[in-house]
């Protein structure tokens, strides 16, 4: 299995519905992140976790939920979206065990191409 | 604020010519820096890191970073390039906690 996977791949979906974008890692990591991806721009950081607990919230929209039931499972919940939510979205994990002065190294799934209609 | 600033947008080589793409950092302490590559469809694979060390960094298929302090900056560079590494390149700076701070992006093109 490989590090970091994401389902589905594509989705499309309109306003007034509700999807979940699923993150699952194999690698032991403590801490996972969701980032938005646009053409044209640079990552976006939304949301991260470490040990479960949400420790960044980018000033995200309200309709985007996200779930961290586990360290290996991340869930971003999406509802009554925007045309201009479409993108890239991709999930990563990494150790998590920061200490003062340490670096983390990311590994990326290979993200949800979410197309709101 | 922490920035990345990746000048070129596009670059177009040659097979078998080299390569440097530009990265520059706004961070006032010691940056962990990184280099990922995207290929289409794909998520962001890592091509190296800084953290400490040596400024001359080595990673998977060839590449080298140098971090240079005085210019703020990270660059990528390869010797010789292969037609599968036309990609999208990011280079990525972290701070002190758990905040990750990527550029716009590199699109490479290798022509034959």
């Amino acid at each position: 299995e490989t590090g970091v996977t994401q389902t589905p791949r594509h989705l499309v979906m309109g306003m007034t519905n509700k999807k979940s974008l699923k993150c699952e890692q194999h690698l032991g990591h403590n801490a996972m992140y969701w980032y938005k991806q646009s053409a044209k721009k640079p990552l976006e950081l939304m949301f991260v976790y470490n040990f479960k607990e949400q420790t960044e919230n980018n000033s995200v929209p309200s309709r985007f939920s996200p779930e961290c039931p586990n360290s290996s499972h991340l869930f971003l919940h999406l509802h009554t979206l925007q045309p201009e939510d479409s993108a890239l979205y991709l999930c990563a994990s990494s150790r998590g065990d920061l200490v003062a002065g340490g670096g983390e190294t990311q590994y990326f799934g290979p993200g949800t191409r979410l197309l709101v209609l | 604020a922490q920035s990345v600033t990746q000048p070129d947008i596009h670059i177009t080589v040659s097979e078998g010519a080299s390569l440097e793409l530009r990265c520059n950092y706004s961070y006032g302490a010691t940056p962990y820096l990184f280099w990922y590559v995207q290929s289409p469809g794909q998520g962001l694979q890592l091509l190296l890191k800084y953290f400490s060390g040596d400024t001359l960094v080595q990673g998977i298929k060839g590449f080298e970073a140098e971090f240079k302090r005085s210019q703020s900056s990270f660059n990528l560079r390869k010797p010789s390039v292969h037609w599968s590494d036309a990609a999208e390149y990011f280079c990525a700076v972290q701070n002190t906690g758990n905040q990750f701070y990527f550029g716009t992006g590199t699109s490479l093109t290798v022509i034959p």
